[in-house]
């Protein structure tokens, strides 16, 4: 079936430090791909998104590169800061011409990210 | 320009007793969704709408759970009666045009406990 899968966290980095947060998924066709963001006690942001192999998706200094060959959507930033604690979602969603609908966001199960100063 | 608009943020209830959601979307947008966010199965999409129209609630998990939205301003999910292993945080999030290529804005979300 589709799918994702996310690096288990927690990951904890000093600040300024380079993050990469793996992910991978399974899916039939083309799908389009996401990073969403949760801050503590809020709910989900996009991030970033990729809709066909080789875009990259780039915001606030976070970057993903859509990656076919791998089935790969990692997430990086050069050096992060306090305020990037969060919990990142890779999530995908499939074309209506491959068995997906307009809400089907399938998500991974979340990595926490902890930067300590 | 609010967001999508979520209360209770914060609901304990007993077991058996019945829990009703309710949700605001961004004004102007045509799909709302719900989902439901759990430690054990993550995020879960329950039931979306199209123009106040149920599209797909396979998600939805019993009869139990039931969604409705009655005009394009707000809608609800209402479980009846609850059980403790309802016990989630539910997001509502709304968007234009669907998700394949537009962005879902979700709202602050439910803190359910049941006990």
């Amino acid at each position: 079936g589709n799918s994702v899968t996310q690096m288990e966290g927690p990951v904890t980095l000093s600040e300024e430090a380079f993050l990469t947060i793996n992910c991978t998924y399974t899916a039939t066709g083309y799908p389009s791909l996401f990073w969403y963001v949760q801050y503590p006690g809020e709910g989900l942001q996009l991030l970033l998104k990729a809709t066909k192999a080789d875009d990259k998706g780039s915001n606030k200094g976070f970057e993903a590169t859509y990656r076919k060959e791998t089935t790969s959507f990692h997430l990086e930033k050069g050096s992060v800061q306090v305020s990037d604690s969060a919990v990142y979602f890779c999530a995908l969603t499939l074309g209506r011409s491959y068995g997906g609908s307009q809400g089907n966001l399938i998500f991974g199960k979340g990595t926490k990210l902890s930067v300590k100063p | 320009d609010a967001g999508v608009i979520q209360s209770p943020r914060h609901e304990v209830t007993e077991m058996g007793q019945e829990v009703t959601l309710r949700c605001k979307p961004i004004s102007g947008h045509d799909y709302l969704f719900w989902y439901r966010q759990t430690m054990m199965r993550g995020l879960e999409l329950l039931i979306y709408f199209n123009n106040n129209v149920p599209i797909d609630d396979s998600g939805m998990p019993e009869d139990r759970f039931s969604a409705k939205m009655p005009n394009a301003s707000f809608s609800t999910l209402k479980i009846q009666p609850s059980e403790p292993r309802d016990s989630a945080v539910y997001f509502c999030a709304s968007s234009w045009g669907g998700i394949s290529g537009n962005t879902i804005y979700f709202g602050e979300g439910s803190w359910l406990t049941v006990v």
